[in-house]
C-alpha cells in the first residue's frame, strides 16, 4: 500500500515562529503537491513538486516556501507564521502523467497562536 | 481558468437508499480528467472513481458510479445503497489544465448517512 506520513497531526506555534511542516511518501512517486483545506473553501493547492528540487507555485503560496531535497520528502515552512495560516495542511502523491490518482497523508491541523 | 463548483453542502441520506452529488465544471480542455474524492472524518482522503472525457461510457466502482455529461460540463456521483461508512466530504476535482497534474478542487459536499 501507498504510504503518505506527516510528520504531526496537530502542531500548535506561535506568531512569528518559523514552522516546518514534513511529508514522506515512499511509493518512489514524482509528484507531490501541499494543499490546504479550509471549511467552505475546499482544497487549495499551496505547491506543487515533479521532481527532486523542482518545484511549482499553487494558487496560495504566499507566505510559504517548500523543500524537496529527496525524492520521498517533501517539505512546507512557514517563514514567519500568522494566525491566517491557521488551518489544515495536507500533503499528496502522485505518479507522473496524466490521470494519476493523488494519495494524501492524514494531514496536520496547524494552530497558530 | 478551470473551476469547480459543488452546489450542495450538505446532503443526507438513509441507509440503503442512493443519493446523488452535484458537480459542474468549466474548461476549455477538450481531453482531461475527473475525479471525485472521499474524505472520511478524520481520516485520509482516498480517490473514488475516475472519468476520461473522451471515454463516453460512464465510470463505474462497485456501489459508486457517475453521470458525465460533457456538453453540459457535469459529473455527477451516484451512490447506490448508501452505507454508514459512505460518511465523508466529497470533492469534485479538474486537473488545471489538461495535460497538467495538478488539481483544481470543489468546495466540498458533506454527506451524512443515517442509520
Amino acid at each position: 500500500d501507498v504510504k503518505v506520513t506527516q510528520s504531526s497531526r496537530y502542531l500548535v506555534k506561535r506568531t512569528g515562529e518559523k514552522v516546518f511542516l514534513e511529508c514522506v511518501q515512499d511509493m518512489d512517486h514524482e509528484n507531490m503537491f501541499w494543499y490546504r483545506q479550509d471549511p467552505g473553501l475546499g482544497l487549495r493547492l499551496i505547491y506543487f513538486s515533479y521532481d527532486v528540487k523542482m518545484k511549482e507555485k499553487g494558487d496560495i503560496p504566499e507566505g510559504y516556501s517548500v523543500s524537496r531535497e529527496k525524492k520521498e520528502r517533501f517539505s512546507l515552512i512557514l517563514e514567519s507564521a500568522s494566525t491566517n495560516q491557521t488551518s489544515m495542511y495536507l500533503c499528496a502523491s502522485s505518479f507522473g502523467g496524466r490521470g494519476n490518482e493523488q494519495f494524501f497523508g492524514p494531514g496536520t491541523r496547524l494552530t497558530v497562536l | 481558468a478551470q473551476t469547480v463548483t459543488q452546489s450542495q453542502p450538505e446532503m443526507s441520506v438513509q441507509e440503503a437508499e442512493t443519493v446523488t452529488l452535484s458537480c459542474t465544471y468549466d474548461t476549455s480542455e477538450n481531453n482531461y480528467y475527473l475525479f471525485w474524492y472521499k474524505q472520511p472524518p478524520s481520516r485520509q482522503m482516498i480517490l473514488v472513481i475516475r472519468q476520461e472525457a473522451y471515454k463516453q461510457q460512464n465510470a463505474t466502482e462497485n456501489r459508486f458510479s457517475v453521470n458525465f455529461q460533457k456538453a453540459a460540463k457535469s459529473f455527477s456521483l451516484k451512490i447506490s445503497d448508501s452505507q454508514l461508512g459512505d460518511t465523508a466530504m466529497y470533492f469534485c476535482a479538474l486537473p488545471i489544465r489538461g495535460g497538467s497534474e495538478k488539481l483544481v478542487f470543489g468546495k466540498g459536499t458533506k454527506l451524512t448517512v443515517n442509520p
